[in-house]
């Protein structure tokens, strides 16, 4: 079956350090996404994809990298981590973005804490 | 600004009917979408909402008027594993999702 898997799950890390979290998704879409979720909140884009090569800057994009080099993976880099940086990351993915339908497909989500 | 409005929590009786509003102010609108969100896991896909109406889905069913900038979830039969968030999304004129901050239902016996 298709899936999305985001890795790792949880990650505890120091002020200033690089982290990467992992998104990997086996449908075959175009479009990927990164959130963050944090209580209050509702989901806010970081930085989106439509296709190789291509990203765009989301909603909260400041301290964030991504980059698209094939299909199936779009690893989401913060450069140096903030306490404010501490929250719940997921990862969507779709097959299209205009159509009818074509709902976004969640990983479990990364759990970062920014000490 | 772009600002989706949902109630923080709410309570229900298992068996029952309870209704989750939703109402948005967006720039441009292609489309609304409910999502449920149990804690600690990820958000699944409910329902979707284009044209003015009910959709209905087995116990689940979704209503929208453009014209007011509303939406409902409407959840029959409640089970106790319907205890979760529900979530209220818009599509706007970029086809980008805008999300609400969700609404915790939660289910007493």
């Amino acid at each position: 079956d298709a899936e999305i898997t985001q890795s790792p799950r949880h990650k505890i890390t120091e002020t200033g350090r690089q982290v990467t979290l992992a998104c990997h998704q086996t449908w075959n879409h175009n479009n990927m996404f990164w959130y963050r979720q944090d209580l209050g909140h509702g989901l806010r884009l970081i930085h989106y994809s439509y296709g190789v090569q291509d990203t765009n800057k989301g909603e909260v994009s400041d301290g964030y990298s991504v980059s698209r080099s094939n299909t199936e993976d779009l690893p989401l880099t913060l450069e140096s981590a903030a306490s404010s940086q501490t929250s719940v990351y997921f990862c969507a993915s779709s097959d299209e973005v205009a159509g009818p339908y074509n709902e976004q497909f969640f990983g479990p989500g990364t759990r970062l804490t920014v000490l | 600004g772009q600002n989706i409005d949902q109630p923080t929590e709410m309570t229900a009786t298992e068996g029952a009917i309870v209704q989750i509003n939703c109402t948005y102010q967006t720039s441009g609108f292609n489309g609304l979408f409910w999502y449920q969100q149990h804690a600690g896991e990820a958000p699944t896909f409910l329902s979707y909402n284009v044209l003015d109406g009910l959709e209905e889905k087995g116990r689940f069913s979704s209503f929208l008027s453009r014209s007011k900038g509303y939406s409902y979830l409407l959840l029959k039969e409640l089970q106790m594993k319907d205890s979760a968030s529900y979530l209220c999304a818009v599509r706007d004129s970029n086809y980008q999702l805008i999300w609400g901050a969700g609404t915790k239902l939660i289910i007493k016996p």
